[in-house]
């Protein structure tokens, strides 16, 4: 157990929808970094905050966007989906943004977003 | 320049054989190169690094090899066993941008 909590495990949801995907980081970890995984892009990196700051953006769409809040818990918002959405959305923290060491990112178990 | 490609993208080895997995990299700027390891069901974790000054890590059965002039390197898993199979992630990372680029992953299967 790594620690990092994501809910929901699974959704499933139509076109057009919106999505929220929570994830609890690791007691004592500041930052929170969010990846997309699918069978043809591996693992994606989207965006990472750090003490509810934005510190790095990777290949997030525009549809997509992320917070952090006070209590460190972060938030993937997922709008106007499409079919080609349907991926695993990982949630992973580490200690500071450098990591401690650099590199080591604790992952959640995931949450699989199928869009119909 | 971000990119990590890693290869096989599977692989089979029997059990006690010699599973290796390679990687090669393009950014110059990446100083840390980690191994993940990822279960079916669970997020990938960490199994080993190495930085680039170093040519060699090893951690039990699980070894890197780094070649920095030819901007490669590898994950040997010794006397490979069942337990091992699981989909293997390459990366490289870079000091003041914590992300990770990975590479597409290894799916190793151990027979028994």
């Amino acid at each position: 157990d790594s620690g990092v909590t994501q809910t929901p495990k699974h959704l499933i949801t139509a076109t057009g929808q919106r999505v929220t995907l929570r994830c609890s980081p690791r007691s004592g970890d500041l930052s929170v970094y969010w990846y997309q995984q699918s069978l043809d892009q591996g693992l994606q990196f989207l965006i990472q905050y750090y003490n509810g700051e934005e510190r790095a953006k990777g290949n997030i769409l525009e549809r997509f966007s992320a917070q952090q809040f006070p209590d460190l818990h972060s938030e993937l918002n997922l709008s106007s989906l499409e079919l080609g959405d349907s991926a695993l959305y990982f949630c992973a923290s580490s200690v500071d943004p450098a990591g401690g060491p650099v590199g080591e990112l604790f992952f959640g178990e995931g949450s699989r977003l199928t869009v119909l | 320049q971000q990119q990590v490609k890693q290869s096989p993208q599977s692989l089979i080895v029997q059990k006690g054989g010699i599973s290796i997995i390679n990687c090669a990299y393009e950014n110059t700027a990446f100083d840390y190169f980690p191994w993940y390891q990822q279960f079916p069901g669970k997020g990938p974790a960490l199994l080993i690094a190495i930085r680039p000054d170093v040519s060699e890590k090893k951690e039990g059965r699980f070894t890197i090899s780094f070649n920095k002039s030819a901007k490669q390197f590898s994950l040997h898993i010794m006397d490979s066993q069942p337990g091992d199979s699981a989909t293997y992630f390459c990366a490289g990372a870079f000091q003041g941008a914590q992300k990770l680029v990975f590479g597409q992953g290894t799916r190793l299967t151990i027979n028994p």
